[in-house]
This record gives structure tokens, C-alpha cells and sequence, in this order.
């Protein structure tokens, strides 16, 4: 079985922009969940969708957004970009979440200038 | 407020020795212990998990003790090899599929 895809694997972009970044879970996983990670505050949960809905948000700003399409693959938007988002943003999938082993991506690099 | 506390930040340990990482975590919601490997440039990948019912468990090179009423759980790593060079992360969930993740030990295995 296929990983976790994360695409693209690296970014720059400038303060003030916005940005999209993808994840395709694991085949037949429908949990997707988003994490950043960053020397100073280590790895922070941002949210976790199941099933298209949004079923769990960690302590992020309202920039941070995301979304989940019927085929669970996953989109997370960022936007007014500051210089402090400057992180490795990952997607983990499970099975079902709750029970199940989460498995990340190798994550988005996200630089922002 | 730091819900799991991960020590120590770096180990250094010689190839064939036992690798000891320690976690503590505050909220007895917690039910499920996961730790995990990442190497540069790779996303953390999932090496062995617990849950609080269970004091210990073993999968080939890697053991975790899980000690409840102290609310501490640990990872050691038997015949440490060069390989095993990597950061190893421990984490507690809740119900629901949110991860409190440990600040990450960061181990070197001298050859």
C-alpha cells in the first residue's frame, strides 16, 4: 500500500499570501489529520477531519483552515501568511480514528519570507 | 500547558547498549501511548504503541513499560545500532484521534 502523499514537499512563500497545501491518506483510511512542526513548539495537532467534517481543532488561528473531499484526500489553507508559520506541516491518516494507528506523511516544508 | 513531558532532549549511547527514553503526562484521559521515529527530512513513523491496561510491551528491539499510577511510560531500544540514530517522539491521545506529543529525544548510536 501506497503511504501518506504530501504535495508540494517544499514552499516559499511571502508574508501576506496565502497558501494550499494537499494530502491523499492512505488508501481507505478516512481519518486525516494535519499536524506542524517547528524546533520551538515541537509537533501541535491543527485539526482532524473524518468523513468530510471537521471533528476535532487544535489551538491554531482561524487562518489555519482545511477541508476533506469525499475520496478523503485533504486539503489545509493558511492564509495572511506571517513569518512565525515557517514549519513542517504533516498529514497523518487512520482507519477510522479514535482506535487506530496514525500514519504520517513526509510533510509539506513551508518557508515564509 | 505541557501535557507530556519527554526526557532526556539527547542521548548518546554506545552500539549494542540500551537506549532508555522517559515520558510523563498529566491527563489520566489519555488511553492510548504511541512512540514514534523520525529521521531527517521524513515524517515521524510509528514504532510500537500502548495502552494503559498493559504494563509492558515488546516488539523485537524496542519495549515500552507503561507504569499507570505514575502516570510515566518509557521506551528503551536493546542492542542500540547506528541505525536507531534518529529523533523518537512519545505521544498520549485521548479519545478521538488527537495526539499530545512529547518535545522529542533526539538519540546518536556511536558505532
Amino acid at each position: 500500500k501506497a503511504g501518506v502523499t504530501q504535495t508540494p514537499r517544499y514552499l516559499i512563500k511571502t508574508r501576506g499570501q496565502q497558501v494550499t497545501l494537499s494530502c491523499s491518506p492512505i488508501s481507505g483510511h478516512r481519518s486525516v489529520s494535519w499536524y506542524q512542526q517547528t524546533p520551538g513548539q515541537g509537533l501541535q495537532f491543527l485539526f482532524e477531519y473524518f468523513s468530510e467534517t471537521q471533528r476535532n481543532k487544535g489551538n491554531f488561528p482561524g487562518r489555519f483552515s482545511g477541508r476533506q473531499f469525499s475520496n478523503s484526500r485533504s486539503e489545509m489553507n493558511v492564509s495572511t501568511l506571517e513569518l512565525g508559520d515557517s514549519a513542517l506541516y504533516l498529514c497523518a491518516s487512520s482507519l477510522e480514528g479514535g482506535n487506530s494507528p496514525l500514519h504520517f506523511g513526509n510533510g509539506t516544508r513551508l518557508t515564509v519570507t | 500547558q505541557q501535557q507530556v513531558k519527554q526526557s532526556p532532549q539527547s542521548l548518546i549511547v554506545q552500539k549494542g547498549g540500551i537506549s532508555i527514553i522517559n515520558c510523563a503526562y498529566e491527563n489520566t484521559a489519555f488511553d492510548y501511548f504511541p512512540w514514534y521515529q523520525q529521521f531527517p527530512g521524513k515524517g515521524p513513523a510509528l514504532l510500537i504503541a500502548i495502552r494503559p491496561d498493559v504494563s509492558e510491551k515488546k516488539e523485537g528491539r524496542f519495549t515500552i513499560s507503561f507504569n499507570k499510577s505514575a502516570k510515566q511510560f518509557s521506551l528503551h531500544i536493546m542492542d542500540s545500532q547506528p541505525g536507531d540514530s534518529a529523533t523518537y517522539f512519545c505521544a498520549a491521545r485521548k479519545p478521538g484521534n488527537m495526539l499530545t506529543f512529547g518535545g522529542g529525544t533526539r538519540l546518536m548510536v556511536k558505532p
